[in-house]
């Protein structure tokens, strides 16, 4: 079946480490997306890709880092200059048709000890 | 920038109809989605709207104004299930490129 994969669920790291959360799409959408969700709170973009090898920072880039290597992956690493990191992450792909919806991922829910 | 306000919470009561309002203001718009999110789960997708006028999905429609910048969603006879956070968002091209941008959400809680 074709969809977009968020792995792990859940995750606990000890602060000051790096972690890297996965997102894997089988759609062939070119575009993909990771937001940041806090309690009680809406989605803020982190970073954006439109093509492999490109991204572009969203409105909350600071502490965060991707890659685009293959079209199928858009892997985010939280590095441990982002102050505050526990929070539910969202990662979403879309094609280039920009009247097609953005398809989610279930999350990751990051928690730093 | 980008700006996008929907309110924060709203109540309804089952079998009732509710109006989700959505301002934003943004340069390069190219539309606005719908989603539904329960608490703790992924949203899902609602609807679709990039011409000015009325989108109907079953019991859901949505509304959208270009020239206001406004957009709502409409939900008719309202379910127990249809207590979730609403989330409008806004996608815009700039440079290139096509960014997603979402409010903050409108959290709906239905009574019966």
């Amino acid at each position: 079946d074709g969809g977009i994969t968020q792995s792990p669920k859940y995750l606990f790291r000890k602060e000051g480490q790096n972690v890297t959360l996965s997102c894997e799409q089988n759609l062939n959408h070119d575009a993909m997306y990771w937001y940041r969700q806090d309690p009680g709170q809406g989605l803020r973009l982190i970073y954006y890709s439109q093509i492999v090898n490109d991204f572009q920072k969203g409105d909350i880039a600071e502490g965060y880092s991707v890659s685009r290597e293959k079209k199928e992956s858009f892997p985010l690493t939280v590095t441990s200059a982002q102050k505050n990191p526990t929070a539910f992450y969202l990662c979403a792909s879309r094609g280039a048709i920009l009247n097609t919806e953005a398809f989610f991922g279930q999350g990751t829910r990051l928690t730093v000890v | 920038g980008q700006n996008i306000d929907q309110p924060t919470e709203m109540t309804a009561t089952e079998g009732a109809i509710v109006q989700i309002n959505c301002t934003y203001q943004t340069s390069g718009f190219n539309g606005l989605f719908w989603y539904q999110q329960h608490a703790g789960e992924a949203p899902t997708f609602l609807s679709y709207n990039v011409l000015d006028g009325l989108e109907e999905k079953g019991r859901f429609s949505s509304f959208l104004s270009r020239s206001k910048g406004y957009s709502y969603l409409l939900l008719k006879e309202l379910q127990m299930k249809d207590s979730a956070s609403y989330l409008c968002a806004v996608s815009s091209r700039s440079g290139g490129y096509n960014k997603l941008i979402f409010g903050a959400g409108t959290r709906l809680a239905v009574h019966p």
